[in-house]
C-alpha cells in the first residue's frame, strides 16, 4: 500500500465545475503539499498545509492531521485548469508523493 | 530572487551510453537539494537528496548516482544507461530546517533512453 493515496486517479469535469481531488496518507507529517504539473512536464507548488485550510483565488485546500487526509477543491472550474494535481507530505527532508490526478476540464 | 535552473531539457540517449544531468539554485545558500524521477504513468519518485556539499542519501538502488561538488549544484550521473532509466527528471530544493518553507522545482529533463 502506498503512503500517500489520492483519488480519483482521473476525473474529467464540465467548465464550471466544482471539482474535488483528495489525498490521504499513513506516515506522520510536517506539511503536506499540493502541487500542479502541466502536461510539459513543469511542476508548480500550489500549496502547503500543516494545518486548517488555504485558498488561492479559485483554489481551496484543506487538511485534518487526526484523520490524515487532504482535499484540494477548484470552484467554477476552467479548461486551464486540466493538468496533473499532485499531493505529497513531507516528513523529515524527503517528500513521499501521490501518482497524481489527471484532471480535463472540458468546455 | 531564487531560481533553480536545470538542463539538458530534453535528450535521447542509447543504451550503455553515460547520463550527466546537472542543476543549479540561485538566491540562497546551503539548500536541500533533491533529484526525482517519473516514469511514464507514474508519480515522482525520489532518488537522491543532499543536505551539503559532498552529502547524498540515495533512497533507491540503481545505476544512478548523484554529486554535489558546490553548495548549489547538484549532478545526476549515470556510467552505463538502462532502457528503464527513461523518464521525466526533476530537481528541487528547499531551505532546510524550515517547515513553513515550500519546495521549488526545475524545469525537468526528459531522458529517453533507446
Amino acid at each position: 500500500k502506498n503512503e500517500v493515496e489520492q483519488s480519483p486517479q482521473n476525473l474529467t469535469a464540465q467548465e464550471g465545475e466544482f471539482i474535488t481531488i483528495n489525498c490521504s496518507y499513513s506516515v506522520g507529517i510536517s506539511a503536506l503539499h499540493w502541487l500542479q504539473q502541466h502536461p510539459g512536464g513543469g511542476i508548480v507548488s500550489l500549496f502547503m498545509l500543516s494545518s486548517g485550510k488555504k485558498k488561492h483565488g479559485r483554489l481551496i485546500a484543506t487538511i485534518n492531521i487526526q484523520e490524515k487526509h487532504s482535499s484540494l477543491h477548484i470552484t467554477a472550474s476552467h479548461p486551464r485548469d486540466s493538468a496533473v494535481y499532485i499531493c505529497a507530505v513531507r516528513g523529515t527532508d524527503k517528500l513521499i508523493f501521490g501518482t497524481g490526478t489527471r484532471l480535463q476540464v472540458f468546455p | 530572487s531564487q531560481t533553480i535552473h536545470q538542463w539538458p531539457a530534453t535528450l535521447v540517449q542509447p543504451v550503455g551510453s553515460p547520463l550527466s544531468l546537472e542543476c543549479t539554485v540561485e538566491g540562497t545558500s546551503n539548500p536541500n537539494l533533491y533529484w526525482y524521477r517519473q516514469a511514464a504513468g507514474r508519480g515522482l519518485q525520489l532518488l537522491f537528496y543532499s543536505v551539503g556539499i559532498g552529502q547524498i542519501s540515495s533512497e533507491v538502488p540503481q545505476n544512478l548516482s548523484a554529486s554535489r561538488p558546490q553548495d548549489r549544484q547538484f549532478i545526476l550521473s549515470s556510467k552505463k544507461l538502462l532502457l528503464s532509466d527513461s523518464g521525466f527528471y526533476l530537481c528541487a530544493w528547499r531551505v532546510p530546517g524550515q517547515w513553513g518553507n515550500t519546495i521549488y522545482f526545475g524545469e525537468g529533463s526528459w531522458l529517453t533512453v533507446v
